[in-house]
């Protein structure tokens, strides 16, 4: 059964700074890997998307990378702004078509 | 447009009522997705709609009843909940849902349902 594990569990930087999320993951037999981030008591915001085939996806000041072999996926974020405070969710989709989702990273961004 | 809804954004009930939540998108997804999601925890997969027919039930009790009425609509009725299934539901879709393919879901905002 696939478990998915992301490091901190809650993390605090100055505005201004970049930072690395980690995500790492049990079976490496996934189909794409999916960074979401979640504002208090609303849904998930799909950020990327990484098919098994590739090893990162950019968007903006995001970037995510994928190693299946060591199960690992980093989410990359660049000059962090108050606006990026949220928690980030990485889900793995593997064989049974289903999200596995890791607990989530809480980021605050302090101005 | 990416966008999933779904009604009502809050919802308070007692054990004995039965009421339904709403989810719709017209992205042509053929995939729709059922989730709860407790306080500070990831969301679990409920229930897996895939061509407007029930392909995963993960074990959810029968007073959750997911419909799919066509590609586009995703209701769950409720009946006889008990306080701890208060939490926030939520509802997604993708493009498909095969076994050989994967595409990206898109969630909706949420109803937070709040059982007394």
């Amino acid at each position: 059964k696939q478990e998915v594990t992301q490091i901190p569990a809650a993390l605090s930087v100055p505005e201004g700074e970049n930072l690395v999320l980690n995500c790492s993951f049990t079976d490496s037999a996934i189909y794409n890997l999916q960074w979401f981030r979640q504002d208090p008591g609303k849904g998930l915001t799909s950020l990327l998307l990484i098919q098994s085939s590739q090893r990162e996806q950019t968007s903006g000041r995001l970037n995510a990378s994928l190693d299946k072999s060591s199960g690992r996926s980093t989410l990359y974020i660049a000059a962090s702004q108050p606006g990026d405070s949220a928690t980030y969710l990485c889900a793995a989709s593997g064989s049974a078509r289903q999200l596995t989702f890791g607990s989530g990273t809480q980021l605050t961004v302090l101005p | 447009d990416t966008e999933v809804t779904q009604t009502p954004k809050h919802l308070v009930m007692g054990m004995t009522n039965k009421k339904s939540l709403k989810c719709e998108q017209h992205m042509g997804h053929r995939a729709m997705y059922w989730y709860k999601q407790k306080a500070k925890k990831p969301p679990e997969l409920m229930f897996v709609y895939s061509y407007e027919k029930l392909s995963i039930n993960e074990s959810v009790p029968s007073r959750f009843s997911p419909e799919c009425p066509n590609s586009s609509l995703l209701n769950l009725h409720l009946h006889a909940l008990q306080p701890e299934d208060s939490a926030l539901y939520l509802c997604a879709s993708s493009q498909a849902a095969t076994a050989s393919l994967s595409y990206e879901q898109y969630f909706g905002p949420g109803t937070r349902l709040t059982v007394t």
